[in-house]
Parts: structure tokens; C-alpha cells; sequence
């Protein structure tokens, strides 16, 4: 079965950092482009960015770039979403997904992760 | 970035009834397009993908239909479990962006 299993809730304050996790199993991690979307409380999915975790190749969203970081830990088949100073606007949930075709950059997300909560308040 | 809309925003349904939903693109995403339910407090999961092919799990009463700009998801006699939000995504070019969702709720 392949699953996508995501770090617990957060609490931080504002400029703090954070990183979360979806740890993938079931299938070969290399192979599938992995995303992250946001959903901020009571909105809609907003798609973040993603990465091959093959050769680390990302995309962002160009009105999130450069405000948070994508990576992979290939040797735990693990994705990463990272934020250096977090503001009370960071706030929502936080889904990572898997590319349901391998290889292919065009592709539907399947499965998702359950979802980490991230709340940034002082 | 391609621009996604859904219409309705909320359509309300009777049990049993059926339900058209709408999607567009503001430029053609061929049919790189997916369907996805979300249920309150519950992760989105994937109904349709490739605009018009159910995955794995999808019941035959959800049909995607469409191609170039615009889409259709159409729910044939709703059952209780349908009630719920409804988004559509591109994956024709970066970033992949989403719908702000179709609610489906009970009329």
C-alpha cells in the first residue's frame, strides 16, 4: 500500500523556524514527483511546490518562492517543507501528495498525506 | 500561471438527484486535468484524473468530461457521502494550480 504519513501539529512563534515531514513507503520514492499544498483555515487548496526526489529537481509557486524550502532525505524516503522566519499568515494545514505516474512532471496527486497542522502565534 | 474557476461556488442537491459541476481554464490544459473530494477535516483524495478517467476506488456515478479550457464533473444520483467540497487542478504547466472549489451540500 503505498502511504504518505506526515509530522504531527506545530506551534511556533512568529520569525521561528519550522520543518515538516511526509515519510513515503509502498512504492519506489525515487520515481514520483512529491508536492506540498496549502489550505489555509476554511479555503481552498493552494499547490506550494514540489520535487523529484531523484535528482532533488523543484518547482515552486512563484508567489511562494523563496519563502520556503523543498527537500528530500532519499535515504528515509522522506520530503521536507521548511520555512527560515515564520509570520502569523503560515498558518493552515499543510498536505504533501505523490504524483500518481512515475517519472512524468504531468500528473495528478495520489495519494496525499494526512495533513500537518500549523499554527504561528505569539 | 494558468487560472483556474469552478462554478457553482455552492450547489445544493437532493439526495438522489444528480449534480453538474464546472470547471475553467484560462488556457488549454488539454485534458491534464483532475478531480479531487474533500470531506470536512479529511485530506482531498483523487476522483478523477486525465479529465476523464476514474481512480482506483472511484464510484461509476462521478464522470469527468472536457478538454482544452473547460471541464464538467457530473455526480449521478447523490448519496450521502458525496456532500462535499470539490476541487479541480491542472497539471498542463507549473504550477499546477487549483480550483477554489465547488461545496456540494445537502438541499
Amino acid at each position: 500500500e503505498v502511504l504518505l504519513v506526515q509530522s504531527g501539529a506545530e506551534v511556533r512563534k512568529p520569525g521561528e523556524t519550522l520543518k515538516i515531514s511526509c515519510r513515503a513507503s509502498g512504492y519506489n520514492f525515487n520515481n514520483h514527483w512529491v508536492g506540498w499544498v496549502r489550505q489555509m483555515p476554511g479555503k481552498g487548496l493552494e499547490w506550494m511546490g514540489i520535487i523529484y526526489p531523484g535528482d532533488s529537481e523543484t518547482r515552486y509557486s512563484p508567489s511562494l518562492q523563496g519563502q520556503v524550502t523543498i527537500s528530500v532525505d532519499k535515504s528515509i524516503s522522506t520530503a521536507y517543507l521548511q520555512w527560515n522566519s515564520l509570520t502569523a499568515s503560515d498558518s493552515a494545514m499543510y498536505y504533501c501528495a505523490r504524483h500518481r505516474m512515475q517519472y512524468g512532471e504531468y500528473s495528478s496527486f495520489d495519494p496525499w498525506g494526512q495533513g500537518t497542522l500549523v499554527i504561528v502565534s505569539s | 500561471e494558468i487560472v483556474m474557476t469552478q462554478s457553482p461556488a455552492t450547489l445544493s442537491v437532493s439526495p438522489g438527484e444528480s449534480a453538474t459541476l464546472s470547471c475553467r481554464a484560462s488556457h488549454s490544459v488539454y485534458s491534464n486535468l483532475a478531480w479531487y473530494q474533500q470531506q470536512p477535516g479529511q485530506a482531498p483524495r483523487l476522483l478523477i484524473s486525465g479529465a476523464s478517467s476514474r481512480a482506483t476506488g472511484t464510484p461509476g456515478r462521478f464522470a469527468g468530461s472536457g478538454s482544452g479550457t473547460d471541464f464538467t464533473l457530473t455526480i449521478s444520483s447523490l448519496q450521502s457521502e458525496d456532500f462535499a467540497v470539490y476541487y479541480c487542478q491542472q497539471y498542463s504547466k507549473w504550477p499546477h494550480t487549483f480550483g477554489p472549489g465547488t461545496k456540494v451540500e445537502i438541499k
